[in-house]
């Protein structure tokens, strides 16, 4: 199985502040057809995840652009530029490309 | 926006069985690859199995490998997860999800716990 992952596992920051979070996998995310099926959640306490981010750097509908994802092959990262309150959660990479698929092991962001 | 409406979660002595339902709100559900997904109480997130459009492909984690079954019935636009030989380690909250074509979108039920325990 694909191993990935994530640093720090938790992540204190101070409202304002920007965030950053890494992602590694074990072998290279990219496709047969060129794609990466790399992908951020965001899973707040109590609820269903909800992604942010699909296929590396595209933002799903309705999240706020503080969020970006970057990177290729093995090495990816997310980032928020402005941390707000409402981002308390544990975030995850999963990668979609390798069956059986996996996440990391989640990184936990909390309001310093 | 598709909606995923879960049920069938609970509490099953080990050995025991168990099925969970994951009913869409549109027929667009039938033209997705759907997905289980578990999380082991304050753990992380982990695939559980998946089914193609027409249930004529499955695949398993390793774990579940044997002794869970995925369908769906797409004219009732549900998606069914048969789990059989319960473990204690199958404890869970189960989301059943889907993600459109080419992963372009991405939809979850609430989730549903199953506790396994005597």
């Amino acid at each position: 199985d694909v191993v990935m992952t994530q640093s720090p596992l938790s992540l204190p920051v101070t409202l304002g502040q920007p965030a950053s979070i890494s992602c590694r996998s074990s072998q290279s995310l990219v496709y047969s057809d060129g794609n990466t099926f790399l992908h951020w959640f965001q899973q707040r306490a109590g609820q269903s995840p909800r992604r942010l981010i699909y296929k590396v750097s595209n933002r799903d509908s309705g999240v706020p652009d503080r969020f970006s994802g970057s990177g290729s092959g093995t090495d990816f990262t997310l980032k928020i530029s402005r941390v707000e309150a409402d981002d308390v959660g544990v975030y995850y990479c999963m990668q979609g490309t390798h069956w059986p698929y996996t996440f990391g092991q989640g990184t936990k962001l909390e309001i310093k | 926006e598709v909606q995923l409406v879960q049920s069938g979660g609970g509490l099953v002595q080990p050995g025991g069985s168990l099925r969970l339902s994951c009913a869409a709100s549109e027929f667009t559900f039938s033209s997705d690859w759907v997905h289980w997904v578990r999380q082991p109480p304050g753990k992380g997130l982990a695939w559980v199995s998946r089914i193609n459009v027409d249930g004529t492909y499955t695949a398993y984690a390793d774990s579940v490998k044997g002794r869970f079954t995925i369908s769906r019935d797409n004219a009732r636009n549900t998606l069914y997860l048969q789990m059989n030989s319960l473990r204690a380690e199958d404890t869970a909250v189960y989301y059943c999800a889907g993600f459109g074509s080419g992963w372009l979108d991405s939809y979850w039920g609430q989730g549903t716990l199953v506790t396994v325990s005597s």
